[in-house]
């Protein structure tokens, strides 16, 4: 089983429609979640993290749900721009061999169209 | 701020050639690197964690004598793929931690990439 899994899609969504999606990881000790951002042959850039009481950045909502061991992220109003793969990261608890180590998810498309 | 160059930005190769690849940090210094493999449509994995003046540690399945890593100051680490093959062929990044925020932050900053092609 993979640590960290995501629906890859791709989610194909209006403009101006609200999307939402999630992510599993399967280490519970994990202790940081992120959402990050990547265009297609670029590298990943940070969306944004996801703390224990959810979190808001302008049209992107993060929520964490540590029993059932998911992170989600909701994009409101969406825009063009936000056609993209999100990834889902996580970090394992912080053991000397693995503090720090991002483990990434393959990625949940997302197309927006006019 | 926390800007992370790599260059290449792509290259071509033959098979059994060496190809280098320099990451560098611009405006901040990382006593950690991180260097990561990506396929098309598959998740980055991480290849080898690299800290200024020593050794890189390996993920299990990396082999270091392949993927040679030397992270000789706080700028600069450089990923060395040697004998390149076909099955090389990839899109490698790395990453690199600001160590004034090394105790308070994980997040890493990525630089652009570097798209392997080995014929």
């Amino acid at each position: 089983r993979k640590e960290v899994e995501q629906d890859p899609g791709p989610f194909n969504v209006p403009e101006g429609a609200t999307v939402a999606f999630n992510c599993t990881y399967s280490n519970s000790a994990s202790q940081s979640f992120f959402w990050y951002r990547q265009d297609c042959r670029k590298e990943p850039k940070l969306l944004m993290s996801v703390y224990s009481s959810g979190n808001e950045d302008g049209r992107f909502t993060a929520q964490l749900n540590r029993a059932s061991q998911y992170i989600s992220l909701l994009i409101r109003d969406s825009k063009l721009s936000d056609s993209a793969t999100y990834l889902c990261v996580v970090i394992r608890g912080a053991t000397t061999d693995s503090w720090g180590k991002l483990q990434f998810g393959a990625g949940t498309q997302v197309v927006v169209t006019p | 701020g926390a800007v992370v160059s790599q260059h290449p930005s792509w290259v071509i190769c033959k098979s059994g050639t060496s190809v280098k690849i320099e990451c560098r940090s611009l405006d901040f210094q990382a006593t950690t690197m991180f260097w990561y493999r990506q396929f098309p449509k598959q998740s980055l994995m991480l290849m080898a964690t690299s800290n200024e003046g020593s050794k890189a540690t390996y993920e299990q399945g990396v082999e270091k004598d392949k993927f040679l890593i030397n992270h000789a100051s706080l700028t600069l680490s450089t990923l060395t793929v040697t004998s390149a093959h076909p099955e090389d062929s990839s899109f490698y990044i790395c990453s690199a931690r600001d160590h004034r925020r090394q105790g308070g932050s994980y997040e890493q900053y990525f630089g652009p990439g570097t798209r392997l092609t080995v014929t």
